[in-house]
This record gives structure tokens, C-alpha cells and sequence, in this order.
């Protein structure tokens, strides 16, 4: 029954590591979003993709790059990890927004970044 | 630019009593999805119920429903008869129908029920 995976539920890294966040998706979705989750700023969208190879930035998309060569598979990528980056990480997927039950979420990645 | 405001960052209700959670949003959409996550203190993003922003009727689903108000811009989440399991962080979030749209989320409410 599982729909969105997410490499890890928890993770920690030093400053200045590159440090890679995998979600996987089995529902043939061609949306895919990452969000992180602060305590009072809710969800933030970093960056989304809506097919395959492409990407759009979110609303912090800063320090952060993305990766989506196939249609199941969207990486977020930490080119060098800063303490400002320790957060829960959430990634989502969907065949269409704004329609109903068609938003999946993973379990989301707690990062803490020495 | 779109954006939801959910203006309860915390909220405390005595079980068993009904509670409204507010929300409201901005954009210039024509068509648009409302939804409603529940997130408890494990992570997962629950979905709870869905407004589509065409339909005439008020979502309700079980316990929950959604108090649509289009010319308002305003999608308040009402939860009858509150349990202690209901304990959780709410967020208020808004999808776009178009291809290449997004999903947007408020910054959430806290709801604390009370024995």
C-alpha cells in the first residue's frame, strides 16, 4: 500500500557535506514537490517537478537543487549543508493539484545538520 | 502571488465540543482545489477532506466539514464532537489545476483538546 517513500526518516550531517534526499513514488504521478517543514512557517515549497527532467523553484529554492531523470524518482540535493538547512523534509506527489485525493505524501526526512 | 492565511497558530477546545479552524486564501484562479491535512505528532501528512472550488455543496466527511465561502475566499475546517486524537497540528493548503501548478500550504493550527 505504500505510495511515497522517502530514503530516510532521519539524518544527520556535518556542514558542508553534500547531502542527497530521495522520494520515490509508485503511482505513475507526473507532479512531484519538495517541502520543509518549520516550526510556525507551515510547508514551504523548495522546488517541484511536473515531468520528467523538469523543475521549477518553489519559494526558498536557495542552497537547494533538484533532480528528476525518471517519472517515480525526485531527489533534493544539499550541495553543502548548512545548520539553516536542519528541518523536516516533506515530498508529495500528484497527477493533477488541485484535484481530490490525488495528493500523496511521504513520511518526511528530519535532517539535522551539525 | 497565492497564499493562505490561517491565522490560529494554537488553539484549546474541551472534548466533545465543536471547533472551527479558519483559513483563508488568495488567488486568481478560476478553478482551484481546497484542502485540509491533519499532521500529528509522527509526521504523516493525514488528508482530511477536499473543496473543489466549483462545487455548490459544502464538503463533509465524517466529522469534518469544510465551510466554503468562494466570495470570501474563506475554507474553515469544522470538526464536530472533538476527541482527544484529534490533538494535532491542521494545515489549510490550495491546489491548482493546471499542469505545472502547485500545492500551497498556510503556516497550520495547533489544536490542543482538553479532557
Amino acid at each position: 500500500d505504500v505510495k511515497v517513500t522517502q530514503s530516510s526518516r532521519y539524518l544527520v550531517k556535518r556542514t558542508g557535506e553534500k547531502v542527497f534526499l530521495e522520494c520515490v513514488q509508485d503511482m505513475d504521478h507526473e507532479n512531484m514537490f519538495w517541502y520543509r517543514q518549520d516550526p510556525g512557517l507551515g510547508l514551504r515549497l523548495i522546488y517541484f517537478s511536473y515531468d520528467v527532467k523538469m523543475k521549477e523553484k518553489g519559494d526558498i529554492p536557495e542552497g537547494y537543487s533538484v533532480s528528476r531523470e525518471k517519472k517515480e524518482r525526485f531527489s533534493l540535493i544539499l550541495e553543502s549543508a548548512s545548520t539553516n538547512q536542519t528541518s523536516m523534509y516533506l515530498c508529495a506527489s500528484s497527477s493533477s493539484p488541485g484535484l481530490a485525493g490525488d495528493n500523496f505524501f511521504g513520511p518526511g526526512t528530519r535532517l539535522t545538520v551539525l | 502571488a497565492q497564499k493562505i492565511t490561517q491565522t490560529q497558530p494554537g488553539m484549546f477546545v474541551q472534548e466533545k465540543e465543536a471547533v472551527t479552524l479558519d483559513c483563508t486564501y488568495d488567488t486568481s484562479d478560476q478553478s482551484y482545489g481546497l484542502f485540509w491535512y491533519k499532521q500529528p505528532s509522527s509526521g504523516e501528512m493525514i488528508f482530511l477532506i477536499y473543496q473543489g472550488s466549483y462545487d455548490e455543496q459544502n464538503a463533509t466527511e465524517g466529522r469534518y466539514s469544510l465551510n466554503f465561502q468562494k466570495a470570501r475566499k474563506s475554507a474553515n475546517l469544522v470538526i464536530s464532537a472533538s476527541q482527544l486524537g484529534d490533538s494535532a497540528m491542521y494545515f489549510c493548503a490550495k491546489g491548482g489545476m493546471n499542469r505545472d501548478d502547485k500545492i500551497i500550504f498556510g503556516k497550520g493550527t495547533r489544536l490542543h483538546i482538553l479532557p
